[in-house]
């Protein structure tokens, strides 16, 4: 079974513009959760949707959107991008409702870099 | 305010030696709590969870975890360390109850030498 894909892996914007992440949950799973790691704030949850459905969030500003596709594909999107938006992007899945409660199992995660 | 401490930014081992990395919480009410490993270049991988029940967990390669209420501890634990956990460790709690925040801690290095 494929593991969770995430695209692109690598990203380079400049401050301003917006960016969009994408991630492929395992082929079953209908529970995605993303998350932010940079070096200074460390890991932080950005939020989690379970059929098509926002269920909770982290404290990150509205420039921080997501959405989930009826196939369980989610993306998230980063409007107005800033110097601090520069970071490792991960994108998890599980199979149950409970999704961050469940066990998860993370991507790879896409690397943004903002000029 | 809620929060997850990891107080060592880094743990050494020797191999074969037990291993323990420390792991504190400050949230309201039951918690849920979490420990995640980061391996190099091979991403963030769920090790185990206490929801509630015993409070010893164990969970994937070997580990295990104890809850202690009373210290607010969650400290991940190994009989005998191998170089492989080498590795970045997460410790994480939820609250807000099953569709809250999840916040971690900021991580622990764990070099195991043989």
């Amino acid at each position: 079974k494929a593991g969770v894909t995430q695209t692109p892996r690598y990203l380079i914007k400049t401050r301003g513009q917006q960016v969009t992440l994408s991630c492929s949950p395992i082929s079953g799973h209908r529970s995605v959760s993303w998350y932010q790691q940079t070096p200074g704030q460390g890991l932080q949850f950005l939020f989690e949707y379970f059929s098509e459905t926002q269920r909770n969030k982290g404290n990150f500003p509205g420039r921080f959107s997501g959405r989930q596709f009826s196939n369980s594909r989610s993306e998230m999107n980063v409007s107005t991008l800033e110097l601090g938006d520069s970071a490792l992007y991960l994108c998890a899945s599980s199979l149950a409702r409970t999704g961050v409660t469940d066990t998860q199992y993370f991507g790879p995660g896409t690397r943004l870099t903002v000029l | 305010a809620q929060s997850v401490a990891q107080p060592e930014d880094q743990v050494n081992v020797a191999e074969g030696n037990p291993l323990t990395v420390k792991c504190t919480y400050s949230v309201s009410g039951n918690p849920y709590l979490f420990w995640y490993v980061q391996y190099p270049n091979r991403g963030l991988q769920f090790l185990l969870k206490y929801i509630t029940g015993d409070n010893l967990v164990k969970g994937s390669y070997g580990f295990e975890a104890e809850f202690n209420k009373s210290q607010t501890s969650f400290h991940l634990k190994k009989p005998s360390a191998l170089v492989s956990d080498s590795a970045l460790y997460f410790c994480a709690s939820l609250y807000g109850g099953s569709q809250g925040n999840l916040i971690f801690g900021k991580g622990t290095k764990l070099s195991v030498k043989p």
